[in-house]
């Protein structure tokens, strides 16, 4: 049963600070990966979107990156800013069952200036 | 502006009544979803839809039931046979029926029973 987990749970830096949010899967046997954003009471917003077959992504200071063979992708964002603070949630898509995203917990990131 | 809109926002619902979540996209996707995500846990899903008419049970079905008459609609019932309702309700869609693309999110829908 593919796991999804996300380390640390909570994080607090201040601003301009690069930083780097983990996440790992437990079955290699992916389609993709997206990472999202979620403000407070708010819906999530996707903010990467990694094909299996890819290594990396890039959008604006945000860059993700995926290890298929060791379950694990990251997400950096460069020169953090106080509008940053937000939980970051990364979620999975099964290769053996392509209706089901898996998401983890989340790590909830707080900026300060 | 293209997007999904979830109404309501907020609910309170009296135990042993069924409440209705509207979700409506006008993205022109044809999938559609309903998760559940509750405080320290992953989003959950309930029940996802890759066509019109036709929808299929996510792992957290029991108690829900959806419909999806509609491209454009996708309503999810909390009746009451859900023991736990009491969570923030989150409706995306994609552009494919098979989650490859992209997914999109609606605001959510926060559902309380007294």
């Amino acid at each position: 049963k593919q796991e999804v987990t996300q380390i640390p749970a909570a994080l607090s830096v201040p601003e301009g600070e690069n930083l780097v949010l983990n996440c790992s899967f437990t079955d290699s046997a992916i389609y993709n990966l997206q990472w999202f954003r979620q403000d407070p009471g708010k819906g999530l917003t996707s903010l990467l979107l990694i094909q299996s077959s890819q290594r990396e992504q890039t959008s604006g200071r945000l860059n993700a990156s995926l290890d298929k063979s060791s379950g694990r992708s990251t997400l950096y964002i460069a020169a953090s800013q106080p509008g940053d603070s937000a939980t970051y949630l990364c979620a999975v898509l099964q290769s053996y069952n392509t209706d089901k995203l898996i998401f983890g917990t989340g790590t909830r990131l707080q900026v300060f200036p | 502006d293209g997007g999904i809109t979830q109404s309501p926002k907020y609910l309170f619902r009296k135990e042993g009544q069924n409440v209705t979540l509207s979700c409506e996209q006008n993205l022109n996707h044809d999938a559609m979803y309903w998760y559940r995500q509750d405080p320290g846990q992953g989003l959950r899903l309930i029940y996802y839809s890759q066509i019109v008419n036709d929808f299929q049970k996510g792992d957290i079905a029991e108690g829900y039931s959806v419909s999806r008459e509609k491209k454009e609609s996708f309503p999810l019932t909390v009746t009451s046979a859900q023991k736990n309702p009491t969570a923030f309700y989150l409706c995306a869609s994609s552009r494919t029926g098979t989650h490859t693309g992209e997914l999109f999110f609606g605001e959510g829908s926060r559902l309380t029973v007294l």
